[in-house]
Parts: C-alpha cells; sequence; structure tokens
C-alpha cells in the first residue's frame, strides 16, 4: 500500500482564493482525520470521520473551513476565503476499524496564502 | 479535557549523549500513551507506545515507561545519533477516539 496520500504537496495562493486540499486514506481504514500543524499552536485536530460520516468538527476553525468525506478513498478539505493566517502544513491521517491506536499520517501540504 | 504537556525545545545534544524528553499528561481513566517522530517533510509516524500502567514501549533504542501515579511517559534514549535529529510528539488517545498531541519537542544531535 502506499500510505496515506495528500495532494498537492505545496500550494501558493493570494488572499481571498479557494483551496483545496485532498487525501486519500489506506485502503480499509475508516477513520480520516485532518490535522494542522504551525509553529505557534503546534498539531491541531480540525476534524475527523469514521466511516466517511464527520464525528467532530470542533477544530475547524471558522466557516470558511469545510471538509467532506464523499466515500471511503477520499476526502477534502477546503478553505475559502483563504486568509494569509491559514499558512500551516496540514496533515491527512488515517486508521483501521476505530481503535486509533496507530495513525498513518500523509507526507502534508505545505499552504503558504499571501 | 484531556491534555498533553510536553517540555519546550529545542533540544540539542552531542552524539552519544543521554536523552529524556519529558512528558505528562491529563485524562480521563487510563489512557493508551504514544510517542510519535516527524522527521522533516515528512508526517508523523509511531515511535512506541504503552496501553496500560507499567508498560514499557521501546523502539530503535527509545523506551517510554507508563507511570500512572506521575501521569508520565517521559521519552529516554541511552546514546544518540544524528539520525535521530527529528521532532517528538507525546499524545494520548481519548475517550471520544481522538488522539490528543502534545505541541512537539525539536531535537538537535551534533555530531
Amino acid at each position: 500500500d502506499a500510505g496515506v496520500i495528500q495532494s498537492p504537496r505545496h500550494e501558493v495562493t493570494e488572499m481571498g482564493q479557494e483551496v483545496t486540499l485532498r487525501c486519500k486514506p489506506i485502503s480499509g481504514h475508516n477513520s480520516l482525520f485532518w490535522y494542522r500543524q504551525t509553529m505557534m499552536r503546534g498539531l491541531e485536530l480540525l476534524i475527523y470521520f469514521n466511516n466517511n460520516v464527520p464525528i467532530d468538527d470542533s477544530g475547524m476553525p471558522e466557516d470558511r473551513f469545510s471538509a467532506k468525506m464523499p466515500n471511503a478513498s477520499f476526502s477534502t478539505l477546503k478553505i475559502q476565503p483563504s486568509e494569509p493566517r491559514d499558512s500551516a502544513v496540514y496533515f491527512c491521517a488515517s486508521s483501521f476499524a476505530g481503535t486509533n491506536e496507530k495513525l498513518f499520517f500523509g507526507s502534508g501540504t505545505q499552504l503558504s496564502v499571501l | 479535557g484531556d491534555s498533553v504537556t510536553q517540555m519546550e525545545g529545542p533540544v540539542t545534544l552531542s552524539e552519544e549523549a543521554f536523552l529524556t524528553i519529558n512528558c505528562t499528561y491529563t485524562a480521563t481513566g487510563y489512557p493508551s500513551l504514544f510517542w510519535y517522530v516527524q522527521y522533516p517533510g515528512e508526517g508523523l509516524q509511531l515511535l512506541l507506545k504503552a496501553t496500560k500502567a507499567d508498560d514499557k514501549g521501546s523502539n530503535k533504542g527509545f523506551e517510554a515507561t507508563y507511570r500512572k501515579e506521575t501521569t508520565s511517559f517521559h521519552l529516554e534514549k541511552g546514546s544518540v545519533q544524528v539520525s535521530d535529529s527529528a521532532v517528538y510528539f507525546c499524545a494520548l488517545d481519548s475517550r471520544d477516539d481522538k488522539i490528543i498531541f502534545g505541541k512537539g519537542t525539536r531535537l538537535h544531535i551534533l555530531p
């Protein structure tokens, strides 16, 4: 298995533009997590899904952020409109059967909003 | 709510030095505890874990013991290498199936 796949690896955009980050979890995993990493705040959980259903989105910073998981093999995190303070590394992670004993992380998307 | 506190970095050591990175937690019940490592440009990966009190997790020369009485899970290694330079995250699994991470500790090992 190729692991958790995220795209793009790097995204540079201008303030006000829409940004869409993509994630393909490991096949068979039924939990998916979106994290944001910054120097100031460390690693923050934004939202997580179980069996494609959003379970907890309390970490989503504002209405500008939205996440979907239309099927077991794909998820998106969208920011509209983007702002400079959204600049961060966004990680997707997946795990199996809700045990969450081991999260597998993707390589992340480095987002820069100018 | 559940939380993890770990020592702030960066931590800079010479090769072959002894390493300790402190981690304490606050949680309801007895969560599983983890250390994850993040190498430059990569996502986090599990380094070791312990699922109950007095368990010792170990991997790649690193060790951590689940101490219920002090609510701690300190990471140790007897002799670090340059290749150990990375960011280390202490974490626990909370009751609502989330993994709660500490802020991370950056480790620099000098040759």
